[in-house]
């Protein structure tokens, strides 16, 4: 079953725009993370944050995090055309040997130059 | 910097026929997985597998098999293709035992059964 889910399903902002992407998940996680994919490609993990973190951040990524809301956003600052891509959180319920993703079924971004 | 390939990009197939997708990965990752990526529907788990000769079932397991022989070889097997298979497959791997503990996805092989 889908664990995560995000919101928008497709945002279209203008370069230089600040892209917020929303994702809720049902039940208890370990951690979640955020991938991103370019068309027709594999794809790449761009942060992570943990259950007991709040707020993390990279490069112009920020990411936050609330348990008890189930929630989670991704906030890319400064947006360029590069970022345009499909955007998925990801939710990992446990930890060592069992841990396996979730998918959510992905926001489409795209930043008009 | 870690690599996982897949056998081929772009598959066509034709119903009924036996469907091998092969994927390796070069870091030694203990874990491997197979999704299926559909429009709409995001990425659904196929199989995965926590060592060699170990497998278990995913969200969807139904009309596929794998194979793990080495560790860093994870084969998805379509024993009798059918056009509702027709997909984007995408493979990655991860290792439990050290952080980040994120997946390193392969390429993707968009396979098309007529």
């Amino acid at each position: 079953s889908q664990q995560g889910e995000e919101d928008p399903q497709a945002l279209s902002i203008q370069e230089g725009e600040n892209a917020t992407m929303n994702c809720s998940y049902k039940t208890s996680i370990n951690n979640l993370q955020w991938y991103r994919q370019n068309s027709g490609r594999g794809l790449v993990h761009l942060i992570l944050i943990r259950s007991n973190e709040r707020e993390k951040h990279s490069g112009r990524l920020r990411v936050t995090l609330d348990t008890s809301k189930k929630s989670s956003s991704l906030l890319i600052t400064a947006s360029r055309a590069a970022d345009t891509a499909s955007y998925f959180c990801a939710t990992d319920q446990f930890t060592g040997a069992n841990s396996k993703l979730t998918f959510g079924k992905g926001i489409t971004l795209s930043v008009r130059p | 910097d870690v690599k996982v390939t897949q056998s081929s990009r772009y598959l066509v197939k034709r119903t009924g026929e036996k469907v091998f997708l092969e994927c390796v990965q070069d870091m030694d990752h203990e874990n491997m997985f197979w999704y299926r990526q559909d429009p709409g529907l995001g990425l659904r788990l196929i199989y995965f597998s926590y060592d060699v000769k170990m497998k278990e079932k995913g969200d969807i397991p139904e009309g596929y098999s794998v194979s793990r022989e080495k560790k860093e070889r994870f084969s998805l097997i379509l024993e009798s293709a059918s056009t509702n298979q027709t997909s984007m497959y995408l493979c990655a791997s991860s290792s439990p035992l050290a952080a980040p503990y994120e997946q390193y996805f392969g390429p993707g092989t968009r396979l098309t059964v007529t």
